[in-house]
């Protein structure tokens, strides 16, 4: 049971590249989310998804898009990278809003 | 949308001592209310919660209280340990409403050998 797992862990782009990161989880939850984290800040929603089949924008989705491929994977879409995407990207998901069980982390720069 | 406003943004005491972190809320429909402890470098993970049912939850050196008149809910820990030393964050949601949580920005939260 690998809980939530996210790839890359690292990832370097130049201004203006594109890029999927991914995300998986083996626990059967209906419930995934996205957030970006920004040096010494606190959690921020970009998009969740309440069930399979149902995607919508949290508190800052510009600049992104969304895929629930199914019940288990949730991608994140950054289709013009900007430097201000920069930031570590969390995975979470659960069975409701309760107990959300986050995955290890994107660390993405943009240059 | 929800607002939740968490103080103090760095907290340093010294082992044993206890340690307080308080969040406040905007929306009175939120009705779940998780803390996150952050380590360097790591994943958020849940280390406690309260719904809006109860007032006080306790878990060993750790406990939360919650005043829903008020709307702010806090955490306590007791007897604090060097290896209590991460970033808390606090967090507010209506499992009602579209199964969303908001965060609080957080606490460094320093404990001194």
């Amino acid at each position: 049971n690998a809980g939530v797992t996210q790839t890359p862990k690292f990832q370097v782009l130049k201004t203006g590249q594109s890029m999927t990161l991914q995300c998986a989880q083996d626990m059967n939850h209906n419930s995934m989310y996205w957030y970006r984290q920004d040096p010494g800040m606190g959690l921020r929603l970009i998009y969740y998804s309440a069930s399979e089949g149902t995607t919508d924008k949290g508190e800052v989705p510009n600049g992104y898009n969304v895929s629930r491929l199914n019940k288990r994977e949730f991608s994140l879409r950054l289709e013009s990278a900007a430097p201000s995407q920069t930031s570590v990207y969390f995975c979470a998901s659960g069975p409701r809003v309760y107990e959300q069980y986050f995955g290890p982390g994107t660390r993405l720069t943009v240059t | 949308g929800e607002n939740v406003e968490q103080h103090p943004s760095t907290l340093s005491v010294q082992e044993g001592d206890s340690a307080v972190i308080k969040c406040t809320y905007s929306d009175s429909a939120s009705n779940y209310f998780p803390w996150y402890k952050q380590e360097l470098g790591k994943r958020p993970q849940l280390i406690i919660d309260i719904r809006s049912n109860v007032g006080e939850k306790k878990d060993q050196r750790i406990a939360v209280t919650l005043n829903k008149t008020a709307k702010h809910f806090s955490l306590h820990i007791t007897e604090t340990q060097p290896e209590d030393s991460a970033v808390y964050f606090c967090a507010a949601g209506d499992n009602n409403a579209g199964n969303m949580l908001t965060f609080g920005g957080g606490t460094r939260l320093m404990v001194k050998p």
